[in-house]
């Protein structure tokens, strides 16, 4: 597609349950950065792909999250035993890498709920 | 780590009025950025300076990167219905390919 694609767009689950957020980023960007943004708050950073190596992943809250990229392409946000404080909107960005003018294209995000 | 300091954290105007809001930070960046996010999307890039001084114009939209590297600011000139929205700062390193954002100006706009 044209632009970052990400699923689900809105996502209910409950306390302790696994969750998956999957981002597709735009062709041929080798960039891809997951951000968490709160309630009121700012963009806060999760992680920082490459290819698919996370030379930055400095901002995972917890071993309860992980992430991964294959093929140089898709994103897979993976929260273990989720939390109520989980809650958030997860978004996507992606960039070419190269070019570096600080330039990211975000997706719309994934809403996470957790009751 | 490096935290982005936006002021106002909200703004309520009328419609035609100029808008101005800053961003500071306790550490140096090499590039400043502003992005806005719509409701119900992701930031889309605003503006982006690249060096100490350097002043940016887009539009209505003008920015500025401070001399210090420690902060930027982004005026709105007779603002728009379309200009509602949360406006964020964000800082890069040199050679680092993640930006740091701030808290963000909601912009409320009253016709």
């Amino acid at each position: 597609g044209a632009g970052v694609s990400q699923s689900p767009s809105n996502k209910v689950t409950e306390k302790g349950k696994d969750v998956e957020l999957r981002c597709d980023p735009i062709s041929g960007h080798t960039a891809l950065y997951w951000y968490r943004q709160s309630l009121g708050q700012g963009l806060e950073f999760l992680i920082y792909f490459q290819g698919n190596s996370a030379p930055d992943k400095s901002g995972l809250p917890s071993d309860r999250f992980s992430a991964e990229r294959t093929g140089g392409s898709v994103s897979t946000l993976t929260i273990q035993r989720t939390q109520q404080e989980d809650s958030a909107v997860y978004l996507c960005a992606s960039s070419r890498t190269h070019a570096n003018t600080g330039e990211l294209f975000f997706g719309e995000g994934s809403r996470l709920t957790v009751l | 780590g490096q935290q982005l300091n936006q002021s106002p954290q909200s703004m309520f105007i009328q419609e035609g009025e100029d808008v101005s809001m800053n961003c500071t930070s306790s550490s140096i960046f090499n590039t400043w950025l502003w992005y806005k996010q719509d409701p119900g999307e992701g930031p889309v890039l605003l503006i982006a300076l690249y060096k100490a001084g350097e002043l940016t114009s887009n539009g209505r939209l003008t920015a500025q990167f401070g001399i210090t590297r420690k902060d930027s600011f982004l005026n709105i000139s007779a603002s728009i219905p379309s200009d509602v929205g949360i406006y964020f700062c964000a800082g890069q390193n040199q050679g680092a390919q993640k930006l740091v954002f701030g808290q963000g100006t909601r912009l409320t706009i009253n016709p």
